[in-house]
C-alpha cells in the first residue's frame, strides 16, 4: 500500500480564494511526523510545515494551516488567500517514529487564476 | 537557503558516461538523502546515509552509488548513463533519527543538480 497519497493531480483556485490539497497517509506506527514541501517552477523544495502525530491541534503557519484528521487518517493542507505566487506542485510526506526513511506523495500541481 | 548545499547546479553528459554530484548537508545533520525527480514525477527516494553509514536504500539502480564522508559531506555516483537518467537529483538533510523527536524533524531540500544525458 502507498504510504502517502495524493489523489489532486491538478488544482485550480481563483486569487483570494482558499484551496485545500488532499492527502492521506497509511501507517501502523503510533508516532509520526507529517510535512508538506512547495515546488515551484524553479525547482527548490521548500518546506511549509509539519504537524506531529500527537499534536492535540492542527499547526498552522502564516496562511498555511494543516487539517489534521487522524482517525481519517489525512493531513490535508489548506492555502487561505491565494496569490498569484502559490501556483506550484505541493508534495505531502511522512516520516515514521525514528524511520530513517520520508515517504513523499506524487505532488499536487496548484494553479492559482488571477 | 536551506543551508544544504548541492554541486554542480547543471550538468550535461553523453550517455555511458559518469558523473558524481556531491552534498554538504546543513551544519549539524548527521543524515543525508538522495532523491531522483525525473520529468513531471514525483520523488523517488534512492538511499539515505547517517554519519557515514548507509542506512535506507530506496530505488536506486545499481549503476548508481553513492558514500557518506567523514566530514559528512555525500556525493552520488552514477555510471553508465542512459537517456532515462536525466533528471534532477536533490539532497536533502535532517537531524539524525536518533536525537529525540525525529519523527518531528524536517528534511532540508539543497537546490538540487539538474543533469541532462544526450
Amino acid at each position: 500500500a502507498q504510504k502517502i497519497t495524493q489523489t489532486q493531480p491538478g488544482m485550480f483556485v481563483q486569487e483570494k480564494e482558499a484551496v485545500t490539497l488532499d492527502c492521506t497517509y497509511d501507517t501502523s506506527d503510533p508516532s509520526y511526523g507529517l510535512f508538506w514541501y512547495k515546488q515551484p517552477s524553479s525547482g527548490e523544495m521548500i518546506f511549509l510545515i509539519y504537524q506531529g502525530s500527537y499534536d492535540q491541534q492542527n499547526a498552522t503557519e502564516g496562511r498555511y494551516s494543516l487539517n489534521f484528521q487522524k482517525a481519517r487518517k489525512s493531513a490535508n493542507l489548506v492555502i487561505s488567500a491565494s496569490q498569484l505566487g502559490d501556483s506550484a506542485m505541493y508534495f505531502c510526506a511522512m516520516r515514521e517514529g525514528f524511520g530513517n526513511q520520508f515517504y513523499f506523495g506524487t505532488g499536487t500541481s496548484l494553479t492559482v487564476i488571477p | 537557503d536551506s543551508g544544504v548545499t548541492q554541486t554542480p547546479k547543471h550538468l550535461i553528459t553523453a550517455t555511458g558516461q559518469r558523473v558524481t554530484l556531491r552534498c554538504s548537508p546543513r551544519s549539524g545533520d548527521l543524515s543525508v538523502y538522495w532523491y531522483q525527480q525525473s520529468l513531471d514525477q514525483g520523488l523517488q527516494f534512492l538511499i539515505h546515509y547517517y554519519n557515514g553509514e548507509e542506512r535506507a536504500k530506496g530505488n536506486i539502480l545499481e549503476r548508481f552509488s553513492a558514500q557518506q564522508f567523514p566530514d559528512l559531506h555525500s556525493e552520488l555516483n552514477l555510471s553508465s548513463l542512459e537517456l532515462g537518467d536525466s533528471a534532477l537529483y536533490f539532497c536533502a538533510s535532517s537531524v539524525s533519527p536518533s536525537s529525540g523527536r525525529a519523527a518531528y524533524n524536517e528534511q532540508f531540500f539543497g537546490p538540487g543538480t539538474r543533469l541532462t544525458v544526450l
